[in-house]
């Protein structure tokens, strides 16, 4: 069983839609939990990072961790074309040193005009 | 401020040849990191490195592979008598400390290898 599990899609949605991305992890031991964008072709853009439980929001985007559930997620409102990329949760786990991250392997998104 | 630089975008390599790939870190960042993406997978962590010293090349293959990054000079990744599988993305990112990893650390545009 991989530590993170990430759908890989892909997920079509019509513009204007709101999308909900997932990961679900197996090590307890996470405590920092990334979203990454990342563009054909091109490297990964962080997006939300959050510690611990609860949710954050920036703009359209919002990062939501339940580590009862050993669950995140990352919702888009208002989602556009230009929102069309590969989305990446990465996890940290403490202890472990804050720099080796542990990636889901991508959700492909489209978002159709 | 540029961002993290790597180089050659894209190296086409023959099976047995070395591959040298290069990071320039953001400037005032000492910290390096390394990932693979292979086809279909999710980034996986080489190594990480300070200037002159590695911290933790766990990531990383035992054989055939290495890294380093000097006191001048960007980080390089070599890879010896490469072979099909080592087909990938490169990534490196860079932090200002070896806890930046905590908020998110930015990452460069990669390189990718394709290996003939």
């Amino acid at each position: 069983q991989k530590e993170v599990e990430q759908d890989p899609g892909p997920l079509s949605v019509p513009e204007g839609a709101i999308v909900s991305l997932n990961c679900t992890y197996s090590n307890s031991a996470f405590q920092y939990f990334m979203w990454y964008r990342q563009y054909s072709r091109k490297g990964p853009e962080l997006l939300m990072y959050t510690y611990s439980s609860g949710n954050k929001e920036d703009g359209r985007f919002t990062a939501q961790v339940d580590k009862s559930s050993k669950y995140i997620s990352l919702f888009i409102r208002d989602s556009q074309p230009s929102d069309s990329a590969t989305y990446l949760c990465a996890m940290i786990a403490d202890g472990s040193g804050t720099y080796k991250y542990i990636f889901g392997t991508g959700t492909r998104l489209k978002v159709l005009a | 401020n540029a961002g993290v630089m790597q180089n050659p975008r894209h190296l086409v390599r023959r099976r047995g040849q070395e591959a040298r790939l290069r990071c320039s870190p953001m400037k005032g960042h000492s910290h390096v990191y390394w990932y693979r993406q292979l086809p279909e997978e999710g980034l996986k962590f080489m190594v990480y490195l300070q200037k002159e010293n590695i911290i933790d090349e766990s990531g990383m293959p035992k054989e055939r592979f290495s890294a380093e990054f000097p006191k001048e000079g960007p980080s390089i990744l070599r890879i010896q008598q490469v072979v099909r599988g080592d087909s990938a993305a490169y990534f490196c990112a860079s932090s200002p400390s070896g806890t930046g990893g905590a908020d998110g650390y930015t990452f460069g545009s990669g390189t990718r290898l394709t290996v003939v």
